[in-house]
This record gives structure tokens, C-alpha cells and sequence, in this order.
């Protein structure tokens, strides 16, 4: 069975920093990797999804790499901001039936 | 605008009493899926759909129920057997290669 783990557990950093969260996973056979972000109190928030054919995929100030080889991705989060403050979450698939979460990393990004 | 509608988002149960949270999907998706998150906790797989009509169990199935007679429909069922109901729960749905997308949950307390 899949399992994901994630480091570190929880991260609290000052404005404008750049930022890593990890991401490993156990089987290297998957056809995709999801990163999400969950405020408290709410649903889960894609932010990117990178393709096992890719190596990485960017949204604004968001970076993510997949080394399946080696069963991790990174998060790469440059200049953070308050608003950045949340879980992090990442979800590979399971045989391809369904999803397996890490337990996630919570980000405090402090003014 | 596509997405995925739960309710309530908020739900209370009595002792004995069973309760059906909603999911409704706008997405055009086959898999539709059903998490449970703890606090401080990851998501759990509860029961999972690819196709209408057919579901499997996830790894805490017990004390729960669901049906998928529509594409756009699956809704969860906790019985009385689930004697610890009290959790986050939220479903997700995706097509195939795409996006997992989630709903905005809904917190099931015991009265």
C-alpha cells in the first residue's frame, strides 16, 4: 500500500522568506503527483499537479519537482506572505484506484 | 460555474440516529471519493466510486454506507454503527488524468 509522509510537520517563518515543504512517498510507480493547500475549516485547494512525465510545474510564486526515482517532491514557495499561512498537503495515487494523503506540513508565515 | 457541492456543512447526530451527508458533482467526473479528517489528522479514505453503480470500501468503511445511482450524486450514510462519528468529512471527485477537486466539507458533531 502507498504511504506519504511529509517534513517537516509544521514550519513557522518570517515574511518574505523562501520556503521548502517535502513530500515522500513509498511506491514510485504513480502517473501523478497533487500538492493542495487547506485553510482550517475548509475543503482542500488544488494548487499544482504535476504529470509523472514531468519534472516540475510553477504557478506564480509556487514551484513544485517530482523525482519519482527517488519517491519525492518539493514544494518550493518563494517570497512568502501571511496569506501563504495554511497546510500543505500532497496526494499521489494508490494502484490507480484511488488517493493517499500525507498528514501535511502547517505553515505560519508571521508579519 | 463546475464544482462540488456538500451538505450541511454543518450536521449534528443523535445517539442511534443515522445521518446522510450530501455530494453533489457538476464536473462531468466518473471517480467521486469520501474522506475523513480527524483534527490535526490526514484524510482518510472512507468509500470510493469510478463508475455508477460500483464502489469499493477504503481502509475505515466500517459504520458507514453510500450509493451511486447517479454520475452526478455520492452521498455518504453514517450509521449507528459508527460509534466515534465525530470528524470532518469531505468528498472529492476527478477525471481521469485530472485535478482532484474537493468540496468544502461538512463537520458532523454527536449531540
Amino acid at each position: 500500500k502507498q504511504e506519504v509522509t511529509q517534513i517537516p510537520a509544521a514550519l513557522s517563518v518570517p515574511e518574505g522568506e523562501n520556503l521548502v515543504l517535502n513530500c515522500s512517498f513509498t511506491d514510485s510507480a504513480i502517473y501523478n503527483l497533487q500538492w493542495f493547500r487547506q485553510d482550517p475549516g475548509k475543503g482542500l485547494t488544488s494548487l499544482l499537479l504535476i504529470q509523472s512525465s514531468q519534472r516540475e510545474q510553477t504557478s506564480g510564486r509556487l514551484n513544485a519537482s517530482l523525482d519519482k526515482s527517488s519517491g519525492r517532491s518539493t514544494l518550493y514557495i518563494a517570497a512568502s506572505q501571511p496569506g501563504d499561512s495554511a497546510t500543505y498537503l500532497c496526494a499521489v495515487p494508490n494502484y490507480g484506484q484511488n488517493f493517499v494523503f500525507g498528514p501535511g506540513t502547517r505553515l505560519s508565515v508571521l508579519p | 460555474d463546475g464544482g462540488i457541492t456538500q451538505s450541511p456543512k454543518y450536521l449534528f447526530r443523535k445517539e442511534g440516529q443515522n445521518v446522510t451527508l450530501s455530494c453533489e458533482q457538476n464536473l462531468n467526473h466518473d471517480a467521486m471519493y469520501w474522506y475523513r479528517q480527524d483534527p490535526g489528522q490526514g484524510l482518510r479514505l472512507i468509500y470510493y466510486s469510478q463508475i455508477v453503480n460500483d464502489f469499493q470500501k477504503g481502509d475505515i468503511a466500517e459504520g458507514y454506507s453510500v450509493s451511486r445511482e447517479k454520475k452526478e450524486s455520492f452521498p455518504l450514510t453514517v450509521t449507528s454503527a459508527q460509534k466515534n462519528p465525530t470528524a470532518f468529512y469531505l468528498c472529492a471527485s476527478t477525471g481521469e488524468g485530472e485535478k482532484l477537486f474537493f468540496g468544502s466539507g461538512t463537520q458532523l458533531s454527536v449531540l
